[in-house]
């Protein structure tokens, strides 16, 4: 039984470009939410996407958006890159009856 | 707006030994997570806290809460080296639609052979 994927492992970007980030979630799992982790703290919640709809959002500006597909898969796009962007995105999926979230290994995002 | 808190942010101590890491949160919460993250990896799912007096126990570690103080600790026991790496506590409210999680800052945890 397949957990939670990401791609890509790791990505190097330059301030102002944008990049897709993508998740699938584990198989059963209809609930995608993304966090980020900078450095030294724990994550913080981005967004949650539920039947292809963003249904609730943390405190993060718009320039980080996303989608999820039919099949549940997700993507997180962060526009205009900042320095401060780099860090550890993380996906983690739920089927939002049981309790429990599974995560997946994340995306390491380096902005130069 | 829900904080987490979690102390101390950093611990040392040497094989053997016990000790325990607190997490404290301020506003009514459904479940308590504990995860362990490794360097630059993602989280491994330790334990989920449901309920007042919920004690969970595997291997050297043991968690538990109290739903009404807002605390769950995580105790280490004889703790060896393979115990290091960085220890979050997090909250959620099983509200359909409203679930999310909020982490604590983290505790690195340190073995000293």
């Amino acid at each position: 039984d397949a957990g939670v994927t990401q791609s890509p492992t790791h990505l190097i970007k330059t301030r102002g470009q944008q990049v897709t980030l993508r998740c699938s979630p584990k198989s059963g799992h209809d609930t995608v939410s993304w966090y980020q982790q900078a450095l030294g703290q724990g994550p913080q919640f981005i967004f949650q996407y539920y039947e292809e709809e963003e249904r609730q959002r943390g405190n993060f500006p718009d320039r980080f958006s996303g989608h999820q597909f039919p099949n549940y898969s997700s993507e997180l796009n962060v526009n205009a890159l900042l320095l401060g962007d780099s860090a550890l995105y993380l996906c983690a999926s739920s089927d939002g009856q049981a309790y429990g979230y599974t995560f997946g290994s994340g995306t390491r995002l380096t902005v130069v | 707006e829900l904080k987490v808190e979690q102390n101390p942010l950093f611990l040392s101590m040497q094989e053997g030994k016990n000790y325990t890491i607190y997490c404290n949160y301020s506003t009514t919460s459904d479940r308590l997570y504990w995860y362990r993250q490794d360097p630059g990896k993602s989280l491994e799912s330790l334990f989920v806290l449901l309920s007042n007096g919920a004690v969970k126990q595997e291997g050297r570690l043991m968690a538990s809460l109290d739903t009404k103080a807002r605390l769950s600790t995580l105790h280490i026991t004889a703790a060896v080296h393979d115990l290091s790496a960085t220890y979050f506590c997090a909250v959620d409210r099983f509200n359909f639609g409203n679930e999310k999680l909020t982490f604590g800052t983290g505790t690195r945890l340190t073995i000293i052979p």
